[in-house]
């Protein structure tokens, strides 16, 4: 079945450091693919997504492509934060695929130190 | 919008007990998700629903956790009796169909004695 593979945390950076962390993904169809942010004590919530090979999705400074050929959709950023420390998911949706909703990754949790 | 509404926030218990956890979702949204989150197993989707009627439930972990969605505004969870391993973060999540961007509750946290 469909799933969606991320790095294993916890990612400790410094602030202003690079970030990316990696996701990949199998699918049978054309998923459309996400991230997830949840901050401490909260819900997840959409940071950013792209419907389609190439697309770059971005928001917040954190950006990711899809990319078809490697399966991959990994986030970055350039000048990580102290109110990035979060957990972050990447998740995908397979229209052609056997499975009706949204599959998550495991997450990868971020903290950034000042 | 007000965004997906969940209650009760807190919710301590006794072994035993039933507990119901609520969510409203966003209107007009036709997709209703429940999920488990703990720090063993991560995220886990339990149930959802497309137009009020459960897809798939085979995250559901066993008989004593039931969910009804009544009509489009309005579902439960329901867990009886609960047990101390059910102690969780319970999220409610809706969307604009099944494939679409999610949107997340601020979640149950459920503590069972």
């Amino acid at each position: 079945g469909d799933s969606v593979t991320q790095m294993e945390g916890p990612v400790t950076l410094s602030e202003e450091a690079f970030l990316t962390i990696n996701c990949t993904y199998t699918a049978t169809g054309y998923p459309s693919l996400f991230w997830y942010v949840q901050y401490p004590g909260e819900g997840l919530q959409l940071l950013l997504k792209a419907t389609k090979a190439d697309d770059k999705g971005s928001n917040k400074g954190f950006e990711a492509t899809y990319r078809k050929e490697t399966t991959s959709f990994h986030l970055e950023k350039g000048s990580v934060q102290v109110s990035d420390s979060a957990v972050y998911f990447c998740a995908l949706s397979d229209p052609g695929g056997s499975q009706g909703n949204l599959i998550f990754g495991k997450g990868t949790k971020l903290s950034v130190k000042p | 919008d007000a965004g997906v509404i969940q209650s009760p926030r807190h919710e301590v218990t006794e072994m035993g007990q039933e507990v119901t956890l609520r969510c409203k979702p966003i209107s007009g949204h036709n997709s209703l998700f429940w999920y488990r989150q703990t720090m063993m197993r991560g995220l886990e989707l339990l149930i959802y629903f497309n137009n009020n009627v459960p897809i798939d439930d085979s995250g559901m972990p066993e008989d004593r956790f039931s969910a009804k969605m009544p009509n489009a505004s309005f579902s439960t969870l329901k867990i009886q009796p609960s047990e101390p391993r059910d102690s969780a973060v319970y999220f409610c999540a809706s969307s604009q169909g099944s494939q679409e961007t999610q949107y997340f509750g601020p979640g149950t946290r459920l503590l069972v004695l």
